[in-house]
């Protein structure tokens, strides 16, 4: 299976700045069948990013997703305050889905 | 709309078994499959599982192989996750999820509620 691995663990930011969270796969994701969500303390997954670079819809411009090779990268240009939380990629190319261990997005 | 209304908390004893059930409405049942993610506190989202409501067919994690069946019923647009041989580690919330298979994947869009199942002696 493929492993995913997100760093770093905890980012700690400011509003206004700049985030850039990464997922590192253990091999090629097939048709970059990778997927980013965004998920607050007691709520369900939230769709960001569909495929490595196309947002879901109705998700910001503020976040946007890049690949090279088997790593991929979400970022999020302006931090808004809502934005903070755990963050999460998500391989569905392979069988079977892998997600990554997370990134905790916090307030500095 | 899509929306998926999952069943309500469970508290259940080791070597019992639990069913979830994940109501779908709002678009066409039998295009999407639908998952199955667990999440145990304070920790990251696992697969489990996948269903293809139409036909039936399921696709497991090898962990979860031989303690997990997925079922669907067209006639009530509900899907259904059963774990037995629970254990303390079982302990989680449970989320269904949809998503699209076959030629063009599409990853897990909507979200049930999730159901917090407790495994506890």
């Amino acid at each position: 299976e493929i492993v995913l691995t997100q760093s770093p663990g905890t980012l700690s930011l400011s509003p206004g700045d700049r985030a850039t969270l990464s997922c590192r796969a253990s091999q090629s994701v097939t048709s970059s069948y990778l997927a980013w969500y965004q998920q607050k303390p007691g709520q369900a997954p939230r769709l960001l990013m569909s495929r490595a670079s196309s947002r879901a819809t109705g998700i910001p411009d503020r976040f946007s997703g890049s690949e090279a090779g088997t790593d991929f990268t979400l970022t999020i240009s302006r931090l808004e305050p809502e934005d903070f939380a755990v963050y999460y990629c998500h391989q569905f190319g392979n069988s079977p889905d892998t997600f990554g261990q997370g990134t905790k997005l916090e307030v500095k | 709309q899509a929306q998926l209304v999952q069943s309500g908390a469970e508290v259940k004893k080791p070597g019992a078994s639990v069913k979830v059930s994940c109501k779908a409405s709002g678009y066409v049942f039998t295009i999407y499959n639908l998952h199955w993610v667990r999440q145990a506190p304070g920790q990251g989202l696992e697969w489990m599982g996948t269903i293809d409501p139409g036909a039936g067919s399921t696709s497991y994690a090898q962990k979860f192989q031989g303690r997990v069946t997925m079922t669907s019923d067209t006639s009530t647009r509900r899907v259904y996750m059963e774990l037995s041989s629970l254990r303390s580690e079982d302990t989680a919330v449970y989320f269904c999820a949809r998503g699209r298979s076959g030629r063009s994947k599409y990853p897990f869009d909507y979200w049930g509620q999730g159901s917090l199942v407790t495994v506890s002696s």
